[in-house]
């Protein structure tokens, strides 16, 4: 099983809103990610949890609260976002270390209204 | 500034042309990442390259990494409308950070 899953697929959420995506992963990968993509612009690194420790912030907006309730579950709480936060949120995991092979789920497309 | 600097940015070719992509950067990593990424899904991983010098094939696409470990390329041989996608080059800077270059968009038109 080489699948992250993540849930929902699409989400249309008001600034007042507060939401969670999710992610899931049974390949015994001890390194999840939360990135985000704007429209043809490459992913941009928002989290990484290494061993269920939060390891990286790449300076994310404290809006975006992320979870890592188990090695296989990721979630990322959303709260009072604007509509520039609008974006295809991404989930992936690797085994961890170096070289690093990352797998990603299908996204979330976040719409803010 | 980018550390993975990805060239060209977007490319249109005709059907049964070949391409080459580039993948450059002033630091040293130790493996890099390909990936395609159709729209509104998620990178799907090609290829690794790990040893400088390295060579690997994947039917019609060859990736190459250069031998100090700073720049790969790609290398698509007669492309086909199905190679259509963006393609990202990845790094690990240090303990997990992928980073991935700016992407480079391909359409390929039959």
């Amino acid at each position: 099983d080489t699948e992250v899953t993540q849930t929902p697929k699409h989400l249309v959420m008001g600034m007042t809103n507060k939401k969670s995506l999710k992610c899931e992963q049974h390949m015994g990968h001890r390194a999840m990610y939360w990135y985000k993509q704007k429209a043809k612009k490459p992913p941009e690194l928002m989290f990484v949890y290494s061993y269920e420790k939060l390891s990286i912030n790449e300076s994310v907006p404290s809006r975006f609260s992320p979870e890592c309730p188990n090695s296989s579950l990721l979630n990322l709480h959303l709260h009072a976002l604007q509509p520039e936060d609008s974006a295809l949120y991404l989930c992936a995991s690797s085994r961890g270390g170096p070289n690093t092979e990352a797998f990603f789920g299908q996204g979330t497309r976040l719409t803010v209204v | 500034t980018q550390l993975l600097e990805q060239s060209p940015q977007f490319l249109s070719i005709q059907e049964g042309e070949n391409l080459t992509v580039y993948c450059n950067s002033s630091s040293v990593f130790s493996s890099l990442q390909w990936y395609r990424q159709e729209p509104g899904e998620g990178p799907v991983l090609l290829v690794t390259v790990v040893t400088g010098g390295e060579v690997k094939k994947l039917k019609r696409l060859t990736f190459q990494f250069g031998d100090a470990r700073k720049d790969s390329s790609l290398h698509i041989t007669a492309a086909q409308p199905g190679d259509t996608g963006l393609y990202l080059c990845a790094g690990d800077q240090y303990g997990n950070k992928l980073v991935f270059g700016a992407g480079t968009i391909l359409r390929v038109k039959s």
